[in-house]
C-alpha cells in the first residue's frame, strides 16, 4: 500500500483558491487517487477520484502529474463550510488486498 | 435513499461489557468494512468484508469480531469492553469492481464511550 504524505493543516480566507497538495511516492501502477472530506461528527464523504492528468467535477479539480507521485486537490473559491478535514488515499480494491488506509488528513480551516 | 445505516448512534458501557455496533446497507455493495476514529485523528480499518461469507482483519482488528451472513449487514462486536476502545466507529460500503478503485459511502457513525 502506498504511503501518503499530507499537511497537517491550513488556513485560507473566504473566497480564495486552496491548493492541497499528497505526497505519495511509492504509488503502484494500478493505484487510483482518491480524496474524501470529513466535517465533524460526520463520515467521510467522497470528493473526487483521479488516475492521471486532470479531473473536475462540480466540487473540485484534481491535478496529477505524469510521474503520479504526488497529486493536488483544488478547492476553488471557498467558503466558511468548506472548514473540514481532507484526506489523500492511493490504493487499489483489487490488487491492493481491499484494505483502504486512510492518514492523518489535512485539517483546513477557511476564515471570514 | 438510506445508504449506509449505523445504530445505535450512541452508547455507554462499562469496561468487561459485550456488544454489537450494527451496519447496514442497501445499495447492493459488495464490500464493507469498519474505522474507528480516536480524537483529532484519521480512521483506522478494523476489519473489512469483500462478500457474505468473506471477512478479513484491517490495521487494528484486537478486540473486535465481524460477520457478514447477508450482502446487507455487517455487524462489529466488541466482546469485552475496553476503555481503549472509546471511540468513533464508522461503518462503510462500496461496490467492488475490478476496474477501479470503487470511492467507499460512510454511515454517520457510532460514538462509543467505555466506563
Amino acid at each position: 500500500l502506498a504511503k501518503t504524505t499530507q499537511p497537517i493543516s491550513m488556513d485560507s480566507y473566504e473566497g480564495q483558491e486552496v491548493n492541497i497538495t499528497c505526497s505519495h511516492n511509492n504509488i503502484a501502477t494500478n493505484d487510483y487517487i482518491t480524496w474524501y472530506q470529513q466535517f465533524p461528527s460526520q463520515g467521510p464523504r467522497f470528493i473526487i477520484q483521479g488516475y492521471k492528468t486532470k479531473v473536475t467535477n462540480e466540487v473540485a479539480s484534481l491535478f496529477i502529474p505524469a510521474d503520479r507521485k504526488s497529486s493536488t486537490l483544488s478547492l476553488p473559491r471557498v467558503s466558511l463550510s468548506d472548514t473540514a478535514v481532507y484526506y489523500c488515499l492511493v490504493g487499489d480494491m483489487v490488487t491492493g488486498g481491499f484494505k483502504t488506509i486512510f492518514g492523518a488528513g489535512t485539517r483546513l480551516f477557511v476564515k471570514a | 435513499n438510506a445508504g449506509v445505516t449505523q445504530t445505535p448512534k450512541f452508547q455507554v458501557l462499562k469496561t468487561g461489557q459485550s456488544m454489537t455496533l450494527q451496519c447496514a446497507q442497501d445499495m447492493n455493495h459488495e464490500y464493507m468494512s469498519w474505522y474507528r476514529q480516536d480524537p483529532g485523528m484519521g480512521l483506522r480499518l478494523i476489519h473489512y468484508s469483500v462478500g457474505a461469507g468473506i471477512t478479513d482483519q484491517g490495521e487494528v482488528p484486537n478486540g473486535y469480531n465481524v460477520s457478514r451472513s447477508t450482502t446487507e449487514d455487517f455487524p462489529l462486536r466488541l466482546l469485552s469492553a475496553a476503555p481503549s476502545q472509546t471511540s468513533v466507529y464508522f461503518c462503510a460500503s462500496s461496490p467492488l469492481a475490478a476496474a477501479s478503485n470503487q470511492p467507499q459511502h460512510f454511515g454517520d457513525g457510532t460514538r462509543l464511550s467505555i466506563l
